[in-house]
């Protein structure tokens, strides 16, 4: 069945350094791709996503590049702060059928 | 405006009882999902109510979980006779027809006994 793996389960990095979290998706119909940070207590919400025509998709500090080909896409956050903190969680979707399948989340900390 | 909402925000019960979860969702979203997250892991699809569509029930567990919806509004996710194996956080989303975005609640977080 449908499948979206993540990697690392948890990312430590110093405030200012880059994070990297990457996934890959087993299901060649999917063409939604959104990342979701979800702090403790609180539900996801929505940073940033990408459509499958698009390679590459940025919003200030926060990018993430898709290849179709590969069936991997990626999350790259610069400049990190404190605030960043919190479990991040890649997904992805078939346009027509709308049912987000998540990955197993990545756990980022950035130390002062 | 007002996001989903979702009551209540915690429930504790005691294994063979049932419980009911509410979802209200985005106000004009026609898509409405159900979720569940379990202690430390990603979001399992449970089910998926599009307008007047018959739902997407592939994603429940068995056949003590099962879901309502009232037109394009409120839903509820009952689980019967409920398991330790059902305590986790039931998340709800909703989303605008034809758009992916999902737009998340904060979740019931369920304790069986």
């Amino acid at each position: 069945g449908e499948n979206v793996e993540q990697h690392p389960s948890t990312l430590s990095v110093q405030e200012g350094d880059s994070a990297v979290i990457k996934c890959t998706y087993s299901d060649s119909a999917s063409n939604y791709f959104p990342w979701y940070k979800q702090e403790l207590g609180k539900g996801p919400q929505l940073i940033i996503d990408i459509r499958s025509n698009v390679g590459e998709k940025k919003d200030q500090r926060i990018a993430v590049t898709l290849n179709k080909t590969a069936k991997h896409f990626s999350l790259h956050i610069t400049e990190t702060q404190p605030e960043d903190s919190a479990v991040y969680f890649c997904a992805a979707s078939r346009y027509n059928t709308d049912k987000l399948i998540f990955g197993t989340g990545t756990r980022l900390q950035v130390f002062p | 405006g007002a996001g989903v909402s979702q009551s209540p925000s915690n429930k504790v019960t005691e294994k063979g009882k049932d419980v009911e979860l509410r979802c209200d969702p985005i106000s004009g979203h026609t898509a409405l999902y159900w979720y569940r997250q379990r202690l430390g892991q990603g979001l399992e699809f449970l089910i998926y109510f599009q307008g007047n569509s018959a739902p997407d029930k592939s994603g429940l567990p068995s056949d003590r979980f099962s879901a309502e919806r009232t037109g394009e509004s409120v839903s509820t996710l009952t689980i019967q006779r409920t398991q330790q194996e059902d305590s986790a956080v039931y998340l709800c989303a909703s989303s605008q027809q034809g758009g992916n975005t999902q737009y998340f609640g904060p979740g019931t977080r369920l304790t069986v006994l």
